[in-house]
């Protein structure tokens, strides 16, 4: 079953403005990795987060995570027309499985 | 990053029939993963894919109706059986990348199937 949820379901901005997209997970995790989809296509990989990790950056990307709270968050800074895409979290569990359980998805619409 | 491809990257198919879906992968992996994406929802793993052993299919997918091939460290295959219209979705392969930095799973770029 999914374990994640994302919100919000869909988020629309104006170009330049700043994104925020929410994750929540269930059960613990060995790390948290965030993907982007245009258009279903494939996925393209963004950033990983361990679970012993709080905050990461790549570029005008920042994960933040909180384990006690079982959530993460993706910002992304100063977004772009092509930003335009859905948002997924990705979590891989506890105990060494390589299995990734999805969250729902945000799909973002970033408008010129 | 890993070099992934599958075929083909659309069809629309009668039901009743079956799709084989091939992933071609650029160097030798251990797992390969295969998901489903139906319209407008998430990602669910339908089996993981080890080379020389039976797949391994999550719970509400059966070998009958999604049969899995491993034959070797860079390629597999994975069939649609007696599709349905509620089979049409995006398929995707994906391998899971380890090294001492980081276990990044990369995906393909998908199969968007149709059934009518």
């Amino acid at each position: 079953s999914q374990q994640g949820e994302e919100d919000p379901q869909a988020l629309s901005i104006q170009e330049g403005e700043n994104a925020t997209m929410n994750c929540s997970y269930k059960t613990s995790i060995n790390n948290l990795q965030w993907y982007r989809q245009n258009s279903g296509r494939g996925l393209v990989h963004l950033i990983l987060i361990r679970s012993n990790e709080r905050e990461k950056h790549s570029g005008r990307l920042r994960v933040t995570l909180d384990t006690s709270k079982k959530s993460s968050s993706l910002l992304i800074t100063a977004s772009r027309a092509a930003d335009t895409a859905s948002y997924f979290c990705a979590s891989s569990t506890q105990g060494g499985s390589e299995k990734l359980v999805f969250g729902k998805g945000t799909k973002l619409t970033v408008n010129p | 990053s890993a070099v992934i491809s599958q075929k083909p990257s659309r069809d629309i198919c009668q039901r009743g029939t079956s799709l084989t879906i091939q992933c071609q992968v650029d160097s030798q992996v251990t797992m390969m993963f295969w998901y489903r994406q139906q319209p407008g929802q998430s990602l669910t793993l339908i089996a993981t894919a080890n080379q020389g052993s039976e797949a391994t299919y999550e719970s509400g997918f059966v070998i009958d109706k999604f049969p899995i091939s491993r034959p070797n460290l860079t390629f597999s295959t994975l069939t649609v059986s007696n599709m349905s219209p509620e089979d049409s979705s995006i398929y995707l392969c994906s391998v899971d990348r380890r090294t001492v930095s980081t276990d990044t799973q990369y995906f393909g770029p998908g199969t968007r199937l149709t059934v009518l």
